[in-house]
């Protein structure tokens, strides 16, 4: 059960687009279509942002986009707003009624 | 509104024991899976554990099998982690999680864990 691996950092500038990837195996990422992805502010609790790889909740903003090819899905932010600044997180079901969630990328909006 | 509310944590020796409890309301508690998720301060996110709708399916982060158990009452809307033999590395602010298509779709605002002599 090793951490999904994400960049520790990230930054853009306003307007801007930035990519978090997050790299798994073939038992989790790569083998089920079961990739979240949650958003962080300091002091609070994660806010889910997407989920199923691509999907959307309602109250998401559509800059914000999932995608995923073999075993790295990534988040794509595009448009980026200062609100934007927080803490993201992968997460994949791992199979055997598991999840997995990746180290965290702490995005910057310089 | 759907609302998580944890309790039960506090300051415990190592070697204790502690039982997290978390408080559903708004939905239909026994329609959803449930999960457990830690943070310890300043780190990052762990899933913990989970179950599904009745229980009858359950998962274990390596690092908590043996030691901690999860379970759920639908009856009462409630989810339990009882944590046993806690270890200094098990300090966290623990999140009571519900699930949806493998994704946490509401959190609740959590419940911190000490484990320090």
């Amino acid at each position: 059960q090793s951490a999904l691996t994400q960049p520790p950092s990230a930054s853009a500038s306003p307007g801007q687009s930035v990519t978090i990837s997050c790299t798994g195996t073939s038992s989790d990422v790569g083998g089920y279509n079961y990739v979240s992805w949650y958003q962080q502010h300091p002091g609070k609790a994660p806010r889910l942002m997407i989920y199923e790889v691509t999907k959307r909740p309602s109250g998401v903003p559509d800059r914000f986009s999932g995608s995923k090819s073999g075993n790295t899905a990534s988040l794509t932010v595009s448009g980026l707003q200062a609100e934007d600044e927080a803490d993201y997180y992968c997460t994949s079901y791992a199979g055997s009624n598991n999840l997995i969630f990746g180290g965290g990328t702490k995005l910057t909006v310089l | 509104e759907v609302q998580l509310v944890e309790s039960g944590g506090g300051l415990v020796q190592p070697g204790r024991s502690l039982r997290l409890s978390c408080a559903a309301s708004g939905f239909t508690f026994g329609d959803y899976a449930m999960h457990w998720v830690r943070q310890p301060p300043g780190k990052g996110l762990e899933w913990v554990s989970g179950l599904n709708w009745n229980g009858d399916t359950i998962g274990y982060a390596d690092s908590v099998k043996g030691r901690f158990t999860i379970s759920r009452d639908n009856a009462k809307n409630s989810l339990y982690l009882q944590m046993n033999s806690l270890r200094a590395e098990d300090t966290a602010l623990y999140y009571c999680a519900r699930i949806s298509a493998w994704a946490v779709d509401c959190w609740g605002q959590g419940t911190l864990v000490t484990v320090s002599s």
